[in-house]
């Protein structure tokens, strides 16, 4: 089945500069690609996807990426903020069956003032 | 619109017990899904539904979790007997009729097992 990796556990940058976050997936059939954020003491909440008929995709300050010949993808997030401060969870699903949501383990964003 | 609502949000259980946790979806939502979130797993599926009808049993999980959907507005996740090892955050989540449409996140309820 399919399974998403995601590399950085922990990540910490100054407020302003830009946060990456990258995950790879290993069924290339998956073909959609959410982003969820979960504050402290929250729960998770989407924040951006993209689907496999594009590469890149933004929302504000949000960029995502996809390689799909890499079966890799990415958060960018620009000129980040304290607010910016959670855990960042990517998942991937393939089109056919999408109740097949797998999750990464998430990367813990801090933005340092 | 009311999200994702979910009790209790914590839950103090001894080992052996029988705990029911629940979950009322957004209204209208056509699909329901229970995970477990622990630091080391992260998110596990546990369950999912959709029209109310079980389509994912998470097979390491089936032994003592089981999660019904008695009608479109609510469903319970029981764990029966409940062991340390259960001690996590459970999620419940729902999403829309379309294929790809976002999951909404209820707040989790917090389950320490002694």
């Amino acid at each position: 089945g399919e399974k998403v990796e995601q590399h950085e556990s922990t990540l910490s940058v100054r407020e302003g500069d830009s946060a990456v976050i990258n995950c790879t997936y290993t069924d290339t059939a998956s073909s959609y690609f959410p982003w969820y954020k979960q504050e402290a003491g929250k729960s998770l909440h989407f924040v951006i996807d993209i689907r496999s008929n594009v590469d890149r995709k933004q929302s504000q300050r949000l960029i995502v990426l996809l390689d799909k010949k890499a079966k890799r993808f990415s958060l960018h997030i620009t000129a980040t903020q304290p607010e910016d401060s959670a855990i960042y969870f990517c998942a991937a699903s393939p089109a056919s069956n999408t109740n097949k949501v797998v999750f990464g383990t998430g990367t813990r964003l801090q933005v340092l003032p | 619109d009311a999200g994702v609502t979910q009790t209790p949000r914590h839950e103090v259980a001894e080992k052996g017990q029988t705990i029911i946790l629940k979950c009322e979806p957004v209204s209208g939502h056509n699909d329901l899904f229970w995970y477990r979130q622990t630091k080391i797993q992260g998110l596990e599926l546990l369950s999912y539904f959709r029209s109310k009808s079980l389509m994912e049993d998470g097979g390491a999980f089936k032994d003592r979790f089981k999660a019904e959907m008695l009608n479109s507005s609510f469903s319970t996740l029981k764990i029966q007997p409940t062991e340390p090892k259960d001690s996590a955050v459970y999620l419940c989540a729902s999403r829309g009729t379309g294929v790809q449409d976002t999951q909404y996140f209820g707040p989790g309820t917090r389950l320490l097992v002694l």
